[in-house]
């Protein structure tokens, strides 16, 4: 079955980073584009980021790009989002998610999420 | 940016009953580009429906999706205990994708 664990979320300050990492089991984890999507407390679904299968075509929303960084390495079956720059509006439950198919950008499998919180 | 607009916020039923949940986007989402989501506290969402009307592996016959251009429903035939939770309509045709605000069906 397939698996989505991220990991890497906490407390940080202000203007500070933190890396975040899902690891992904299951299925061929190198042929599927895979996404970020957030959840602010008492708040919507926002989608982040997307990555093609092999990593060349990467996606941001507007408001995270310059500051965050999405890669993955198929070798280790992990996807990674690194955030810098972070503010309040950055706080939310970030989940990882595979893509149903390649080339339609909706979500069959999602991780538990992780936490991020920013404050000081 | 296409808005997606979900109606009602909330909507209050009892079990065995029907529930229609409607999601209006800013702009005509070409290809019926929709998916809807069901979404519980502290879980994540769990795709219902692609394809504005394509049910997802394992999702149970009650659940049914129709519209397209800028009116989509989300149709539960007949409500069951699990189903009481938040719905989020997805489009997928235009970046940023962009989700709805969500419709929680509650026990009335």
């Amino acid at each position: 079955e397939v698996q989505l664990l991220e990991s890497g979320g906490g407390l940080v300050q202000p203007g500070g980073s933190l890396r975040l990492s899902c690891a992904a089991s299951g299925f061929t984890f190198s042929t599927y584009a895979m996404t970020w999507v957030r959840q602010s407390p008492g708040k919507g679904l926002e989608w982040v980021s997307a990555i093609s299968g092999p990593g060349i075509h990467i996606y941001y929303r507007d408001s995270v790009k310059g500051r965050f960084s999405v890669s993955r390495d198929n070798s280790k079956n992990i996807l990674y989002l690194q955030m810098n720059s972070l503010s309040a509006d950055d706080t939310a439950i970030y989940y990882c998610a595979k893509n149903l198919m390649n080339g339609i950008a909706v979500y069959d499998w999602w991780g538990q999420g992780t936490l991020v919180t920013v404050s000081s | 940016e296409i808005v997606l607009t979900q109606s009602p916020g909330t909507l209050s039923l009892s079990p065995g009953e029907r529930a229609t949940l409607s999601c209006r986007a800013s702009q005509s989402v070409s290809s019926n580009s929709l998916a809807w989501y069901q979404k519980k506290p502290g879980q994540p969402p769990r795709l219902l429906i692609y394809g504005a009307s394509t049910r997802a592996t394992g999702v149970p016959a009650r659940f049914s999706g129709s519209g397209s251009g800028t009116d989509f429903t989300l149709t539960i035939s007949r409500l069951e205990p699990e189903d009481f939770a938040v719905y989020h309509c997805q489009q997928y045709i235009t970046s940023p994708l962009t989700f709805g605000g969500g419709t929680e069906v509650e026990i009335k």
